[in-house]
């Protein structure tokens, strides 16, 4: 079935230091959806991307479709504090289904 | 504007007993889908319903099952529980039938002893 693999697993850095998450999905995605989940809460929704290649900004968070849908890409520039959380992008396989597979996800920890 | 609502929050429950969760979705969403979520992983899809039917299932044993009612609440329900079934349940609506945000509801922990 598919899959969609984050890497890395955890990432911690000092305040003020960038950070990037990757996803890659075993199958090519109609879209690609991404998501932050704070300790203790649940998943909210940040994002979702559509076209190959599609670049997004949201303040400090750059987001990015590969050109073959099967991979993207979430960097955060200059981390703060209220960054911390589990970043977990998502995939739609485009199928008849509504299936909308999680990745792994990256927990991110940031030091003051 | 309510969000995503379910209940209850909390649920210690016993291996082989029966539990329902339910789930009431953004006013004017139709869809509704369940998610299990174990510690230290990503949400697990398990089922996706619009307009009343089910339109995803996910890998899960035919001990889960769930339905939507007419005001497109859903219940998610299993039975014979095991131990390995103790996970935060998270519903999720949204708008369209295919595609779109989801947006998740608070979840149910489940306990199973």
């Amino acid at each position: 079935g598919q899959q969609v693999m984050q890497i890395p697993q955890y990432q911690h850095v000092q305040e003020g230091e960038d950070f990037t998450t990757y996803c890659n999905s075993s199958t090519t995605l109609s879209n690609i959806q991404w998501y932050k989940q704070r300790p203790g809460g649940h998943p909210v929704f940040l994002i979702q991307l559509v076209k190959s290649g599609e670049v997004k900004k949201q303040k400090r968070l750059t987001f990015q479709f590969g050109e073959a849908k099967k991979n993207s890409s979430l960097h955060i520039t200059a981390t703060q504090t209220t960054d911390v959380g589990t970043y977990f992008c998502a995939g739609h396989d485009g199928g008849a289904t509504n299936k909308l597979i999680f990745g792994t996800g990256t927990l991110l920890a940031v030091q003051p | 504007d309510a969000g995503v609502t379910q209940s209850p929050t909390h649920l210690i429950k016993t291996r082989g007993q029966h539990v329902t969760l339910r789930c009431s979705p953004i006013s004017g969403h139709k869809s509704v889908s369940w998610y299990q979520q174990v510690l230290g992983q990503g949400p697990q899809f398990i089922f996706q319903y619009y307009e009343k039917e089910e339109r995803g299932r996910g890998n899960f044993p035919d001990r889960f099952s769930a339905r939507q009612f007419p005001n497109y609440s859903s219940e998610l329900n299993v039975n014979a529980l095991l131990l390995g079934d103790s996970a935060l349940y998270l519903c999720a609506s949204s708008l369209e039938r295919l595609g779109g945000r989801r947006t998740f509801g608070s979840g149910t922990r489940l306990t199973v002893v």
